[in-house]
């Protein structure tokens, strides 16, 4: 078990939105403003998407934007694209000794 | 352009040992952090380790505390990962990825599978 939690899946049509949740602890999710979140297209390495909550990397579409409310954590990818479909996965720091935990991974479909 | 490259990965049997490493380019190695992430067979990503830039502070998920040990040379642009003991569920795509603070991780490896079997 994961020690955050995403829904397995999510889906949406071409042009819609989508938002997948990322929840966790006040210590981790809701105690800092360190979530992270990573695409993964099937045989490739993770690619960061969202950092501190909200910041994007340079080169990734404002599409893609994230938000955080107590102790769950949002992406939110708006006018969905066939290349959207791949894996997302959040991960926030931890004031446990384990310093980082990832989510479970949710897997995104673009029907 | 940054570029991480993973090697050392293969099959060996539960109990063995191996070591990963991690050539790193593109970047000034020394001034970041650095951190080992594994992911099972059709399963989530896994933390597993982090170095500090200086190699000074470290650590390790439970699940191989004890029997990894993660190091780097600053003067090779290299990270490494000494897995001793190991057990079935190490099984894995193991990557090394920067990261710029803030458990962030800019830039990944393509990853080296670590299959463990007898």
């Amino acid at each position: 078990q994961s020690a955050l939690t995403q829904p397995a899946s999510v889906s949406g049509s071409p042009g819609q939105s989508i938002t997948i949740s990322c929840t966790g602890t006040s210590s981790d999710v809701g105690g800092y403003n360190y979530v992270s979140w990573y695409q993964q297209h099937p045989g490739k390495a993770p690619k960061l998407m969202i950092y501190e909550v909200s910041n994007r990397p340079s080169g990734v579409p404002d599409r893609f934007s994230g938000s955080k409310s107590g102790n769950t954590a949002s992406l939110t990818i708006s006018g969905l694209q066939a290349e959207d479909e791949a894996d997302y996965y959040c991960s926030s720091y931890t004031s446990s000794s384990t310093l980082v935990v990832f989510g479970g991974g949710t897997k995104l479909t673009v029907l | 352009e940054v570029q991480l490259v993973e090697s050392g990965g293969g099959l060996v049997q539960p109990g063995g040992s191996l070591r990963l490493s991690c050539a790193a380019s593109g970047f000034t190695f020394s001034s970041y952090e650095m951190n080992w992430v594994r992911q099972a067979p059709g399963k989530g990503l896994e933390w597993v380790s982090y170095i500090s830039s200086s190699g000074s502070t470290i650590y390790y998920a439970d699940s191989v505390k004890g029997r990894f040990t993660i190091s780097r040379d600053n003067a090779k642009n290299s990270l490494y990962l000494q897995m001793n003991s190991l057990r079935a569920e190490d099984t894995a795509v193991y990557y090394c990825a920067r990261d710029i603070g803030q458990v962030v991780y800019t830039d990944w490896g393509q990853g080296t599978l670590v299959t463990v079997s007898s």
